[in-house]
């Protein structure tokens, strides 16, 4: 079955400095890969997302994410982060099937420190 | 150029009564999805439809759940004789043609009293 693992709950870091939060994911097949921001009381905003070709994603606000098959991982990383980077992330897979749903993991918080 | 529309953004109800929940696609989609958000959790499906027709309702609660997705007008998730569990906030997205590019509402944040 489908699943996706995000490992942290919650990370604390910094405000300037790098970002890496983990995803590891659980499917058949080559899937479809999302990492989403929800701010409080807000929608999800897609950051960036894999389907094929170069494993290294970049998406927007300076977020990049690397699709390691050997891993099974989707790890999303900042080089600085920003006080406005806090917020809640979700990794997210799909089948490469059309007319399927996305699995979500839990979430991480993100809390930056001045 | 609209994105993924929700109403009510905030609904109450009590114990027993029932809630109606809104959701206008992108323009020129034709695929709407429902999850539901219960407190600290990630987003969990529960349906997927297109125009008059339920594709996938996996996710769906067999009892007091409803969604539909008329020819003209937006989905309606419907929740009958609405209990406490069911305060969650409950987001739409919409695709294109069924792939997973999907696109999120801001949701609706329903609290049962």
């Amino acid at each position: 079955a489908q699943s996706v693992t995000q490992p942290d709950i919650h990370i604390t870091v910094s405000e300037g400095a790098s970002l890496e939060l983990r995803c590891n994911y659980s499917y058949g097949a080559t899937p479809y890969l999302f990492w989403y921001v929800q701010s409080p009381g807000q929608g999800l905003q897609l950051l960036l997302k894999y389907f094929s070709g170069d494993t290294l994603v970049q998406g927007i606000k300076g977020f990049e994410a690397e699709f390691k098959r050997s891993q099974s991982s989707f790890n999303l990383r900042k080089p600085s982060v920003h006080w406005s980077d806090a917020a809640e992330y979700f990794c997210a897979v799909g089948a490469t099937n059309r007319d399927d749903k996305i699995i979500f993991g839990k979430g991480t918080r993100l809390h930056i420190l001045p | 150029n609209a994105g993924v529309m929700q109403n009510p953004r905030h609904l109450v109800r009590r114990r027993g009564q029932e809630a109606r929940l809104r959701c206008s696609p992108m323009k020129g989609h034709s695929h709407v999805y429902w999850y539901r958000q219960l407190p600290e959790e990630g987003l969990k499906f529960m349906v997927y439809l297109q125009k008059e027709n339920i594709i996938d309702e996996s996710g769906m609660p067999k009892e007091r759940f409803s969604a539909e997705f008329p020819k003209e007008g937006p989905s309606i998730l419907r929740i009958q004789q609405v209990v406490r569990g069911d305060s969650a906030a409950y987001f739409c997205a919409s695709s294109l043609d069924g792939s997973n590019e999907q696109f999120f509402g801001p949701g609706t944040r329903l609290t049962v009293l």
